[in-house]
């Protein structure tokens, strides 16, 4: 099956700070997903981005799908964007909804 | 937006019971719903595809007579855990496709259930 890396695994911030995410996967998908988790375990979207360049407020997303790669930027980070940041994708040909969830970045960032 | 709600949020129960867990849409009808697991401080991984009037179908290495799936309506999916052991505790979230027009890919998640077997 498809294969989904994250990197980095950890990333400790601070307050104002900028990061990128990283999310690469192996073969083509139809469908990729950014979820945070939030410490309560509430997955919450983030981006719909198969393909091209999304941005929401202070997050923007990147998908290079040739390349088989996504990247989540945050930039002035926030407290309250600590938690689990997961990358997910469905392999073309793959049943639909069939999410693989890459391990995640656990983002912590300090006032 | 489109919102799925899951009960209970948390289910403490003694090993051998059997512990039910709801899924549904609200405002939407959902034909398919996943269900996912997450132990603690891994990622999540899928167990079975719930389909309203049809059996559920289940991944590899799931056992289908532990995990009871029923899709009894268009906004409504179970999830039983059988015969609970300490091993099933994990959290327990379900999905559904919310994409509308852009696409049923699209996937929202309920605020999942943590379940402790004693």
């Amino acid at each position: 099956g498809i294969q989904v890396e994250q990197s980095p695994p950890d990333l400790i911030l601070q307050e104002g700070a900028n990061s990128t995410l990283r999310c690469n996967f192996s073969d083509s998908v139809n469908n990729l997903q950014w979820f945070h988790q939030n410490p309560w375990g509430q997955l919450i979207n983030l981006f719909y981005i198969p393909s091209g360049t999304k941005q929401n407020g202070r997050l923007s997303a990147t998908t290079v799908a040739t390349e088989r790669y996504s990247l989540l930027y945050i930039s002035s980070s926030q407290t309250t964007d600590s938690g689990v940041y997961f990358c997910a994708v469905i392999a073309g040909g793959t049943s639909y909804g069939k999410l693989t969830f890459g391990q995640g970045t656990i983002l912590t960032v300090h006032p | 937006g489109a919102v799925v709600s899951q009960h209970p949020s948390w289910v403490i129960c003694k090993s051998g019971t059997s512990v039910k867990i709801e899924c549904r849409s609200l405002d939407f009808q959902a034909t398919t719903m996943f269900w996912y697991r997450q132990f603690p401080k891994q990622s999540l991984m899928l167990m079975a595809t719930s389909n309203e009037g049809s059996k559920a179908t289940y991944e590899q290495g799931v056992e289908k007579d532990k995990f009871l799936i029923n899709h009894a309506s268009l906004t409504l999916s179970t999830l039983t855990v059988t015969s609970a052991h300490p091993e099933d505790s994990s959290f327990y979230i379900c999905s559904a496709p919310t994409g509308g027009r852009a696409g049923a890919n699209v996937l929202t998640f309920g605020a999942g259930s943590r379940l402790t077997v004693l």
